[in-house]
């Protein structure tokens, strides 16, 4: 079991471009949650999906931030027009099932620069 | 929402003493605590988790303590070696309501271990 992927595991963008965040989660896990990291303080909640479906999404900014977990394929958290506020680590976690008690696995991250 | 206090934000021990790091919560719903080690540059992972159920586990070094009255929770290393250094992570889960595990991660502590 590779565990959770996430790539890419650097990306540096200029201020107003498109980051394309991916996560594959562990063999045999639909639910999905990703966390944002700041420099030098704890992990934030962003948004929760399963399969086709966003469940929460409390944590994530209105503007700009979007992410889906397809039927088929990775889990993709894209953030449009990125501005310098954005640089973080960006990691995503996957359980088999959504309930409170299962541990989260995380991925590797992937820590995006703005310029 | 819930809100996850950590301390201290930093903290320096000898090789061989104890290492305690302590968390207090907010929402007096939260029912699952686990802890997450994140070395340098590294993605966090599990080291240990208390349900609140249960006042006390211990897992070789570490143990975890839960006061639900007090709503505070604490990390407890012992015979500590230079491989425990790393940000120490503490989580809170509230599931009331939902039946997901969307973590509250406190600040989190930075642990030296001197040789």
């Amino acid at each position: 079991n590779a565990g959770v992927m996430q790539n890419p595991r650097h990306l540096v963008r200029r201020r107003g471009q498109e980051a394309r965040l991916r996560c594959s989660p562990m063999k045999g896990h639909s639910h999905v949650y990703w966390y944002r990291q700041l420099p030098e303080e704890g992990l934030k909640f962003m948004v929760y999906l399963q399969k086709e479906n966003i469940i929460d999404e409390s944590g994530m900014p209105k503007e700009r931030f979007s992410a889906e977990f397809p039927k088929e394929g990775p889990s993709i958290l894209r953030i449009q027009q990125v501005v310098r506020g954005d640089s973080a680590a960006y990691f995503c976690a996957s359980s088999p099932t959504g309930g409170w008690y299962n541990e989260q696995f995380f991925g590797p991250g992937t820590r995006l620069t703005v310029l | 929402g819930e809100n996850v206090e950590q301390h201290p934000s930093t903290l320096s021990v000898q090789e061989g003493d104890s290492a305690v790091i302590k968390c207090t919560y907010s929402d007096s719903a939260s029912n699952y605590f686990p802890w997450y080690k994140q070395e340098l540059g590294k993605r966090p992972q599990l080291i240990i988790d208390i349900r609140s159920n249960v006042g006390e586990k211990k897992d070789q070094r570490i143990a975890v303590t839960l006061n639900k009255t007090a709503k505070h929770f604490s990390l407890h290393i012992t015979e500590t070696q230079p491989e425990d250094s790393a940000v120490y992570f503490c989580a809170a889960v509230n599931a009331g309501g939902t039946s997901y595990g969307k973590l509250t991660f406190g600040q989190g502590t930075i642990l030296t271990v001197h040789p």
